[in-house]
């Protein structure tokens, strides 16, 4: 596909069970991130891959919280052991050109809620 | 102190009115600017993309970045119900994550 591709688009899951989203980014794009966007909040930032760089993982709440890249294409967000304040929107985001350009491209989204 | 402010409305302005939107940030070393719109339930999508400081204009979008005052404005001419969204401006230093602001909620009442 074209653009950037998150799945599941929704996810109910029960408290204390583990979830993982997943994300593809736009081929050929080397950086990808993730953030969250609760209800009426901005985008916080959880974690940011660039290339073969360590991933910048200052924006995980929590240990709960892990994401890993595979190939430098598609990346996985886990989130163990969930909460109810875990419920939001996560969003994936992949750019062109690592160490300068950072026009970033979104996903749809997957909307996770928590009960 | 944010990093990025950015009112966040709601704003409602009539048709066709010319509207503008702004955020302020503290990091200097910030050189790439962003705005994105965001409709209800989607993912953001970016509008206009500026590096350094300038003005940039595509359609009735245009961008502009003041780095002396730390100020970016997005300014929509002639404006439409469908430009009803919540924009979203962003900003990197360059080899980091975007830093968001909260958003500002626009209304377009035709």
């Amino acid at each position: 596909g074209a653009g950037v591709s998150q799945s599941p688009s929704n996810k109910v899951t029960e408290k204390g069970k583990d979830v993982e989203l997943r994300c593809d980014p736009i081929s050929g794009h080397t950086a990808l991130y993730w953030y969250r966007q609760s209800l009426g909040q901005g985008l916080e930032f959880l974690i940011y891959f660039q290339g073969n760089s360590a991933p910048d993982k200052s924006g995980l709440p929590s240990d709960r919280f892990s994401a890993e890249r595979t190939g430098g294409s598609v990346s996985t967000l886990t989130i163990q052991r969930t909460q109810q304040e875990d419920s939001a929107v996560y969003l994936c985001a992949s750019s062109l050109v690592e160490g300068g350009v950072t026009e970033a491209f979104f996903g749809q989204g997957t909307r996770l809620t928590v009960v | 102190q944010k990093e990025v402010e950015q009112d966040p409305g709601p704003l409602s302005v009539p048709e066709g009115a010319i509207v503008s939107l702004n955020c302020t940030y503290s990091n200097s070393a910030f050189q790439y600017f962003m705005w994105y719109r965001q409709y209800s339930r989607k993912g953001p999508e970016l509008l206009m993309y500026t590096y350094s400081s300038g003005n940039k204009e595509d359609g009735r979008f245009t961008a502009q970045v003041d780095k002396s005052s730390k100020y970016i404005s997005l300014f929509i001419r002639d404006s439409q119900p469908s430009d009803s969204a919540t924009y979203l401006c962003a900003m990197s230093e360059g080899n980091t994550p975007l830093v968001f602001g909260k958003g500002t909620r626009l209304s377009v009442i035709a």
